[in-house]
């Protein structure tokens, strides 16, 4: 298996613009989580989603973050209007069971906005 | 909510040294505990994992962490570090409700002299 894939591996964009992430989980896995890594705030789980469903987007900052599993295999986080402070890497995350389980981590998404 | 404490931020030491890092976790019913690691520049890896039974779990590359349900701690542990071992090291704790979320420590940055 490929393991988790992410697109783009680097993104360097200007302030308003809007970025979209993806991840494709691990075949058969159930759950998949976004996280977000910052020098300042470590680790921060922005929304995981069980079974394509979303179980808790508490994590997400604002209303500028929204993210979407439309099928078992896909998975996009969207930042509309994009801003200065969002540069992080921005880790995709598979698990196979739904309630509990390794996680199987992509390789991240290096954001950058000017 | 789940808290994880790892109260080493950084920790350097020369080649062939023992290593133990701290990690404490919140009281939260079901305890399922992990350590991962992140090489410079890539994706977190799990080292070891406990869910139940024999509180001293090994893991990859000779490390080897302790439950101790009295102290609420999850340490890892390597009798003689190499200058590979070079790394950010996580401690999480997973959620006992029916989420299942994990939730990561602040990390420890290891750094190995050779």
């Amino acid at each position: 298996d490929a393991g988790v894939i992410q697109s783009p591996r680097h993104e360097v964009t200007e302030m308003g613009q809007e970025v979209t992430l993806r991840c494709k989980p691990i075949s058969g896995h159930n759950s998949l989580f976004w996280y977000r890594q910052t020098m300042m705030r470590g680790l921060e789980l922005l929304i995981y989603f069980n079974n394509n469903v979303p179980i808790d987007d508490s994590g997400m900052p604002e209303d500028r973050f929204s993210a979407k599993m439309p099928n078992a295999s896909f998975s996009t986080l969207k930042i509309q209007p994009s801003e200065p402070r969002d540069s992080a890497v921005y880790f995709c995350a598979s698990r196979q069971g739904a309630t509990t389980g390794e996680l199987f981590f992509g390789e991240g998404s290096r954001l950058t906005v000017l | 909510a789940q808290s994880v404490s790892q109260h080493n931020h950084h920790v350097i030491l020369s080649e062939a040294a023992s290593l133990e890092l701290g990690c404490n976790y919140s009281y939260g019913g079901t305890v399922n505990l992990f350590w991962y690691v992140q090489y410079p520049g890539q994706h977190l890896q799990l080292l070891l994992k406990y869910f139940s039974g024999d509180p001293l779990v090994k893991g990859i590359k000779g490390f080897e962490a302790e439950f101790i349900k009295s102290k609420f701690s999850f340490n890892l542990r390597k009798p003689s570090v190499q200058w590979s071992d070079t790394a950010e090291y996580f401690c999480a704790d997973e959620d006992s409700g029916s989420a299942r979320q994990l939730t990561f420590g602040s990390g420890t940055q290891l750094t190995v002299l050779p």
